[in-house]
């Protein structure tokens, strides 16, 4: 089955500290991959995506994540968190690259990262 | 300038009424979606529009009824509302020139139905 898989639930840090979030999935071709971030109250917002070619991906504000297809992760980092990451973070992922039944993301469970000042 | 907005942002309803939420965007995208965040943050898709065509149409009971106007709007009618029908619904849109993934949401309409 395709799926998506986000281990922590919760995630304390240190404002300063680098940070590291987990992303499994299980499909059986190279998926397209995206976190995303929801602030308290907000709706979500696209920080990066993945969709083939170099494995290391940049995005918005100093976020960058790695696809490792030996380990079907794609984990998302930032070396110095500050305290406005507070938020919700959520991995997804198309299950119709390129295919005509739209943009069908499928969401892990979310991890609430929490960062200490 | 709110790129995908949706009202009412909160809703506080007895069973078994009928209620609507109104999903406008103004990005210019051809593709119009529904999500529910249920309590435990989980989003799932509920409906998918594509230039006012639906075409994705998750198992969402019958209560659920979508409509596009055209393609800048999709409205969610929920008819004879259950508790369980309590949950964050996000509007979202995209351009779909081949499907890319990049979702733009609206900040949610939380529905409680007591």
């Amino acid at each position: 089955a395709q799926s998506v898989t986000q281990p922590d639930i919760h995630i304390t840090v240190s404002e300063g500290a680098s940070l590291e979030l987990r992303c499994n999935y299980s499909y059986g071709a190279t998926p397209y991959l995206f976190w995303y971030v929801q602030s308290p109250g907000q709706g979500l917002q696209l920080l990066l995506k993945y969709f083939s070619g170099d494995t290391l991906v940049q995005g918005i504000k100093g976020f960058e994540a790695e696809f490792k297809r030996s380990q079907s992760s794609f984990n998302l980092r930032k070396p110095s968190v500050h305290w406005s990451d507070a938020a919700e973070y959520f991995c997804a992922f198309l299950a119709s690259p390129g295919g005509g039944g739209g943009n069908k993301l499928t969401f892990g469970t979310g991890t609430q990262l929490k960062v200490e000042l | 300038d709110t790129a995908v907005s949706q009202t009412p942002k909160y809703l506080v309803t007895q069973m078994g009424n009928d209620k609507s939420i109104k999903c406008e965007q103004n990005l210019g995208h051809d593709t119009m979606y529904w999500y529910k965040q249920d309590s435990k943050k989980f989003l799932k898709i509920m409906f998918s529009y594509n230039n006012k065509e639906l075409i994705i149409n998750e198992t969402v009971p019958n209560r659920f009824s979508p409509k596009s106007p055209d393609k800048a709007h999709l409205n969610l009618h929920i008819n004879s509302l259950e508790l369980g029908d309590s949950a964050v619904y996000f509007c979202a849109s995209s351009q779909v020139p081949g499907g890319t993934g990049e979702l733009f949401f609206g900040e949610g309409s939380r529905l409680t139905v007591l």
